[in-house]
């Protein structure tokens, strides 16, 4: 099965700073999922990306697949409290979406 | 707010029982996704309906089921409850394909005594 192993698994950061989180894949990407959650709270769908060296944000928030690493980094730029929370990876393996496996997350916290 | 819901918010209950979750999803939506997400085995796909019909089974253990409705609700029935079947179970929906926004509800948080 796919495994998707996510670095750093936690981390802290000042308001204003730049981060990112590394979403990397034992086998081949098919697709690329990133969501955030709050704690105890329903996951949001950030963005999905397909193809190789595709690049989508959201807000102040981007990603890049990067196929031939078979890795995905998502990056915050000048972050906000509001970024805070547990970032997850989802990755489509080559069956399709029944084959669909997910990063254990990172936890971000931005201090003010 | 999504525009999904999901009921009940908690539920309790008992090895050996059944329960059934529900999911409305956003108005438009054709395709509903199950989801389970626990301690020990973190976010899990469960199964995906479009138009009634299944389009793609994850990890999906024999004792549950889903079903969804003419009118786009979905359920998800949970059988002969064990221990590790506590978990939060979210629904989510999209406008038709897993490639699209997916928009996940609060979710069900089960805890299995």
């Amino acid at each position: 099965s796919q495994e998707l192993e996510q670095s750093p698994q936690s981390l802290i950061v000042q308001e204003g700073k730049n981060l990112t989180i590394n979403c990397t894949s034992s086998k081949t990407l098919y697709g690329l999922y990133w969501y955030k959650q709050k704690y105890g709270e329903g996951l949001i769908f950030l963005m999905m990306l397909q193809k190789g060296g595709e690049e989508k944000s959201h807000e102040k928030i981007t990603a890049k697949l990067d196929e031939k690493k078979q890795q995905s980094s998502l990056h915050i730029t000048a972050s906000q409290p509001s970024h805070a929370g547990i970032y997850l990876c989802g990755a489509m393996g080559k069956g399709g979406y029944q084959k669909v496996t997910f990063g254990t997350g990172t936890k971000l916290q931005v201090i003010p | 707010d999504s525009g999904v819901t999901q009921t009940p918010k908690h539920l309790i209950t008992a090895t050996g029982q059944r329960v059934t979750l529900r999911c409305s999803p956003r108005s438009g939506d054709l395709s509903v996704y199950w989801y389970q997400q626990s301690l020990d085995q973190g976010l899990q796909f469960l199964i995906q309906y479009y138009n009634g019909e299944e389009r793609a089974k994850g990890n999906i253990l024999e004792r549950f089921s889903a079903q969804q409705f003419p009118d786009l609700h979905s359920e998800l029935n949970l059988s002969s409850l064990e221990l590790g079947d506590s978990a939060l179970y979210f629904c989510a929906s999209s406008v038709e394909h897993s490639t699209d926004t997916q928009y996940f509800g609060p979710g069900t948080r089960l805890t299995v005594l």
